[in-house]
């Protein structure tokens, strides 16, 4: 089984839907990330996560919104999607002192209509 | 605060060719310094990785890069490539301390022709 493990693989809405995205880790690392991906930009990081009590904003937080629910689950929530948030999202773990090493979950893919 | 520039969005290469990917990184602090590839349909896989002594670092799959600090570079090199090298390449880097979030480029497209 996979380590981190995202749910919706795929999704497709409207715009003005309310969408959460959920990622799951049997890692047990602290920390815990959302990316998204575009086309020639690389890969944005949204929010990020030390402990469930510990949550920060990334590059890209402005229409997103986060909920750590335990160590090993963080989800991602677009309260009203808009089109220009169609993109490849991406969660990721790391531990506490692991220089950095993040490891990444195989991604959801959301196109708003 | 960091950045991380990938010279080329695109190269091209002949099966069994060597290549090199470039990555040219800013930061006023120490970092870490990461090659991720992502295949086809798939989320991102750790290539290799620098932390700090030798500058050159070998990873998986026959790859290898360089770390310069003069020219604050981390070029990405594999003496012959296969059709399964086909992928996009991320560099990234992060801070030594605290948040160690990872700053990524924009991405280098490998294409392996036969």
């Amino acid at each position: 089984d996979a380590d981190v493990t995202q749910t919706p693989r795929n999704r497709i809405t409207k715009t003005g839907k309310r969408i959460m995205l959920e990622c799951s880790q049997t890692k047990g690392h602290d920390r815990m990330y959302w990316y998204r991906q575009d086309p020639g930009l690389g890969l944005r990081l949204i929010y990020y996560s030390f402990d469930v009590k510990d949550i920060n904003k990334g590059e890209i937080s402005d229409g997103y919104s986060v909920s750590r629910q335990a160590q090993a689950k963080f989800s991602l929530s677009l309260e009203s999607a808009i089109p220009n948030q169609t993109a490849l999202y991406f969660c990721a773990t790391s531990p506490g002192g692991g220089f950095g090493t993040q490891y990444f979950g195989p991604g959801t893919r959301l196109t708003v209509l | 605060a960091q950045s991380v520039t990938q010279l080329d969005s695109q190269v091209p290469v002949f099966e069994e060719a060597p290549v090199e990917l470039r990555c040219n990184y800013s930061s006023s602090v120490s970092v870490y310094l990461f090659w991720y590839v992502q295949y086809p349909n798939q989320g991102l896989q750790l290539l290799l990785k620098y932390l700090s002594g030798s500058t050159l670092v070998k990873g998986i799959n026959g790859f290898e890069a360089e770390f310069n600090k003069s020219q604050t570079s981390f070029h990405l090199r594999k003496p012959s490539v296969h059709i399964s090298d086909t992928a996009e390449y991320f560099c990234a880097v992060s801070d030594k301390g605290g948040a160690q979030k990872l700053v990524f480029g924009q991405g280098t497209r490998l294409t392996i022709n036969p």
